[in-house]
């Protein structure tokens, strides 16, 4: 059965750095999205993306996040300058026609 | 008033139990609607889509009152399995694919 990768599994960094987080939605999949889990809470949309390009955003995904899609297969989320609160589960989804979404094993990102 | 609402729980019942779990959204012009379930530290895993007419799959069979809005799941005859967080989830109707998450209901099956 097909399903979305996510790397790496758990990524620790100092508050200001930059990081990358990488995903592999599902092949035949068109529609993509970032969301996160800060522990103990409810998950949080961040993006979604299509064709290319973002079709919507959160409030939480201000000008320290950029998405991309480099290739015809990974799906990236750049947090610019991290900071404490940052720290969370990130998961990627992907869906296809329907709105029906399917999530990564996520990455756990703490921020020191 | 919160977009997804549930009751957290726990609900604690044994193996072979009925248990219902219900959700209500705010946003009247939502237009898909969801059960995915959550095991700790774990991705959200989809349950299933919910439908006006309300479907079945299985053991498990969800309902939508869209006057009320109100999303419901039932689970007949539970495993050990089932224990898991379920959480309810709504487009809210600013994009077809913005989804928002309740907080979930935990479900622990005990033998």
């Amino acid at each position: 059965e097909p399903e979305v990768t996510q790397t790496p599994s758990h990524q620790v960094t100092q508050m200001g750095q930059e990081v990358i987080l990488r995903c592999v939605p599902i092949s035949n999949h068109l529609y993509f999205y970032w969301y996160r889990q800060i522990l103990g809470q409810k998950v949080e949309f961040l993006v979604s993306f299509y064709n290319n390009e973002i079709s919507e955003k959160s409030e939480i995904f201000d000008d320290q996040f950029s998405v991309e899609r480099p290739d015809g297969s990974n799906f990236t989320l750049k947090i610019r300058s991290t900071k404490l609160e940052d720290s969370a589960m990130y998961f990627c989804a992907s869906s296809g026609w329907t709105n029906e979404q399917y999530f990564g094993p996520g990455t756990r990102l703490t921020v020191t | 008033r919160k977009e997804v609402e549930q009751d957290p729980g726990p609900f604690n019942v044994p193996e072979g139990a009925t248990v219902a779990f219900n959700c209500t959204y705010s946003n009247s012009a939502s237009q898909s609607f969801f059960w995915y379930r959550q095991d700790c530290r774990k991705e959200p895993k989809l349950l299933m889509s919910v439908y006006s007419s309300g479907n079945e799959d299985g053991r498990f069979t969800a309902q939508l009152n869209r006057a009320s809005q109100y999303i419901s799941l039932l689970i007949r005859d539970s495993k050990l399995s089932d224990s898991a967080t379920y959480l309810c989830v709504v487009n809210t109707g600013r994009g077809y694919s913005t989804l928002t998450f309740g907080k979930g209901t935990m479900l622990l099956v005990s033998p």
